[in-house]
C-alpha cells in the first residue's frame, strides 16, 4: 500500500517556466513532509520541507504548498533552470518520536529543456 | 567536508556469495539507515540504526544483515545474495532520526548485481 503517492513519473519543462511536481498521500497522521533531489549517481539531497502547522513553505526559486484537507502537497520551481533537471522524491513522516519513520515515493523525473 | 561514504560504487557478484557494503559518516550522527531504490518501487527502507548498538528492521529486510559497532560506521551484509537484491543501495544519516529538523544526509549509492 502506498502511502506516499506520486502519480506522474515524469514531467518536461520550458526553461524559465514553472515546475509543478504533486503529491499525495494517504495516511492522515502525517504531519511532516520533505522534498528530496536526486542527480544520476548520486545519493538524494534534502530541498525543501513543511510542517503540517504551515500551508506553504519557500525557498528561494522552491515552493512547498501543502493542503491537508485534500492531502496533498505540491513543489513549485519558478523559474526552472536546466540544473533542477533530476530525479524528485516526495517523503512524509508522522509524529516526533525517535523512531517515526520516513515513508518515501517513487519520485518524478523531471527535465528541463533549454 | 561532511559526507556519506558508501563503498564500493558498484559490485557484480553471484548468488549465494557473501558480501558487504560499507558506510561510514563523518557527522557524528547518531541515526544511520540503508535503503534500496529500483524501478517503480522509490527508496524502501531495509534497515536503520538510532546508535551504536541499536538496530531495527525497516519495510525490506529479509536477506540482509547489519551492525553498528561504532558511530560512524554501519555495515550491510548480504549473507546468501540472491538476484532478487541486485539493486541500487543507499547509505542514510542524520543527527537525531528521520523526522523534524533533521533530514537524511545520503551516500552516492552502490549499485549491486547478483547473477
Amino acid at each position: 500500500d502506498q502511502q506516499v503517492k506520486q502519480n506522474s513519473p515524469s514531467l518536461s519543462v520550458q526553461e524559465g517556466r514553472i515546475s509543478i511536481l504533486n503529491c499525495d498521500y494517504t495516511n492522515s497522521m502525517f504531519d511532516y513532509f520533505l522534498w528530496y533531489k536526486k542527480y544520476p549517481a548520486e545519493g538524494p539531497t534534502f530541498l525543501i520541507s513543511i510542517s503540517s502547522i504551515k500551508d506553504k513553505n519557500e525557498d528561494g526559486r522552491f515552493t512547498v504548498f501543502l493542503n491537508k484537507s485534500a492531502k496533498h502537497l505540491s513543489l513549485h520551481i519558478v523559474p526552472s533552470q536546466p540544473g533542477d533537471s533530476a530525479v524528485y522524491f516526495c517523503a512524509a513522516t508522522a509524529g516526533t518520536g525517535a523512531n517515526s519513520k520516513l515513508t518515501f515515493g517513487k519520485g518524478i523525473t523531471l527535465s528541463v529543456r533549454p | 567536508e561532511a559526507q556519506v561514504t558508501q563503498n564500493p560504487r558498484y559490485l557484480i557478484t553471484v548468488t549465494g556469495k557473501k558480501l558487504t557494503v560499507t558506510c561510514s559518516q563523518n557527522m557524528n550522527h547518531e541515526y544511520m539507515s540503508w535503503y534500496r531504490q529500483d524501478p517503480g518501487l522509490g527508496l524502501r527502507q531495509i534497515y536503520y540504526s538510532m546508535n551504536v548498538e541499536v538496530t531495527d528492521k525497516g519495510d525490506v529486510p529479509e536477506g540482509y544483515k547489519v551492525s553498528r559497532k561504532e558511530k560512524r560506521n554501519f555495515p550491510l551484509i548480504l549473507e546468501s545474495p540472491s538476484p532478487n537484491q541486485t539493486s541500487l543501495y543507499f547509505c542514510a544519516s542524520s543527527p537525531r532520526g528521520q523526522h523534524y529538523n533533521s533530514p537524511l544526509h545520503f551516500g552516492n549509492g552502490t549499485r549491486l548485481t547478483v547473477t
